[in-house]
């Protein structure tokens, strides 16, 4: 099972440059999310996705955006990298399991260095 | 601000001793969950806690989640190095924001053989 899948693994970006980190999920999961990871601080959410077409920010949104054109695909953008974005970013996908609660399956991550 | 405080934020021990970790909020969850976490992967869900008061066991973890579901603490039993790794608590929301995690820093917990 391929489950949650991001691509690059690493990345190194200049200031001002842009990219797109991608995220794709073969679980039918309605919901996914996008976080960021620094030394010290946990994970802290950038933007979520309830649905297809439906997007909202978390803690931290300034400076990315996401779209949710499928089901499947929720992509996060970085319009013109910063310094202060150098992470590792996380995509996660889950389903609503009731009772259980969230059921959250996370990807390897995403090495980010803007230089 | 953060909505999880997890304590301690570090835990050296030797393999075969006894260890928990706190997880503390003036929020109530849904949920709560416990990750952990190995370095160059991401984190991997141990167990959900949803019942105020409810303890779940997973071989040598036990989970609890306090009467309020405010809380949680893990116990590790007998620790050994394969043990070794970054805990992780995050509290679930519900309705418009289910799906949504907030996470406490972590605890990096290493076990010496």
């Amino acid at each position: 099972n391929a489950g949650v899948t991001q691509t690059p693994k690493f990345q190194v970006l200049k200031t001002g440059q842009s990219m797109t980190l991608q995220c794709a999920q073969d679980m039918n999961h309605e919901y996914m999310s996008w976080y960021r990871q620094d030394p010290g601080m946990g994970l802290r959410l950038i933007h979520y996705s309830v649905g297809a077409g439906i997007t909202d920010q978390g803690e931290v949104p300034n400076g990315y955006n996401v779209s949710r054109s499928t089901t499947e695909d929720f992509p996060l953008r970085l319009l013109s990298a910063a310094p202060s974005q150098t992470s590792v970013y996380f995509c996660a996908s889950s389903y609503s399991s009731g009772n259980s609660g969230n059921t959250i399956y996370f990807g390897e991550g995403s090495w980010l260095t803007v230089v | 601000t953060q909505l999880l405080e997890q304590s301690p934020q570090f835990l050296s021990i030797q393999e075969g001793e006894n260890l928990t970790v706190y997880c503390n909020s003036s929020s109530v969850f849904s949920s709560l969950q416990w990750y952990r976490q190995e370095p160059g992967e991401g984190p991997v869900l141990l167990v959900t806690v949803v019942t105020g008061g409810e303890v779940k066991k997973l071989k040598r973890l036990t989970f609890q989640f306090g009467d309020a579901r405010k809380d949680s603490s893990l116990h590790i039993t007998a620790a050994q190095p394969g043990d070794t790794g970054l805990y992780l608590c995050a509290g679930g929301g519900r309705g418009s924001t289910l799906g949504r995690l907030y996470f406490g820093r972590g605890t990096q917990l290493t076990v010496w053989p």
